[in-house]
């Protein structure tokens, strides 16, 4: 069975581009959430999705957006990228983003250089 | 304050030695911890689930205490393989993790 996986693996964007990430979660999971990992921190939550509607939102700027299709799978939309957008960006997903004791899997995640 | 903090470390280990690790959260309503393991440059993987009465896995134990807000992470007989970055994490819907303590396994 696919892990979570997510594309592309590494980017590289200048300062006020847009990009898209992509995640797809592990089949039959109905859940996707996105965190952000700077170098030398722990991963910062930025948005949940269950059933393609938003759960979650962490305290990110409107900049970053979000959305779930019907498969499930899910795209991170950053607008007027900053040089601090640089990080690793990890999906995650879970069967069905309940909130007591459920196991989140990782995508590899997203390398986001921004110059 | 930080909800989840944790000593960023590094902890330089011998092979074989015990190593302990403590983690420390605000939110008293936190429902559910968690320690992942992340490797260098890869995903974070959950290692454990983390409940009031202990839990052991192997050469690995967790405790919870909630009345002093504090988790632990043990780690017997440790391996060079055990070298990793370990996340201490919170459910407060949703996930907040720690920043992570680095565990340097030496031979």
């Amino acid at each position: 069975d696919a892990g979570v996986t997510q594309s592309p693996t590494h980017l590289i964007k200048t300062r006020g581009q847009q990009v898209t990430l992509r995640c797809s979660p592990i089949s039959g999971h109905k859940s996707v959430s996105w965190y952000q990992q700077v170098l030398g921190q722990g991963p910062q939550f930025i948005f949940q999705y269950y059933e393609k509607e938003e759960r979650g939102r962490g305290n990110f700027p409107d900049r970053f957006s979000a959305r779930q299709f019907p498969n499930y799978s899910s795209e991170l939309n950053v607008n007027a990228l900053l040089l601090g957008d640089s990080a690793l960006y990890l999906c995650a997903s879970s069967l069905a983003g309940q909130t007591t004791n459920e196991k989140l899997f990782f995508g590899s995640g997203t390398q986001l250089s921004v110059l | 304050r930080k909800e989840v903090e944790q000593d960023p470390g590094p902890f330089n280990v011998p092979e074989g030695a015990t190593v302990a690790f403590n983690c420390t959260y605000s939110n008293s309503a936190s429902q559910s911890f968690f320690w992942y393991r992340q490797d260098c440059r890869k995903e974070p993987k959950l290692l454990m689930s983390v409940y009031s009465s202990g839990n052991e896995d192997g050469r690995f134990t967790a405790q919870l205490n909630r009345a002093s807000q504090y988790i632990s992470l043990l780690i017997r007989d440790s391996k060079l393989s055990d070298s990793a970055t370990y996340l201490c994490v919170a459910l407060n819907t949703p996930l907040v993790f720690g920043k992570g303590t680095r565990l340097s396994v030496i031979a």
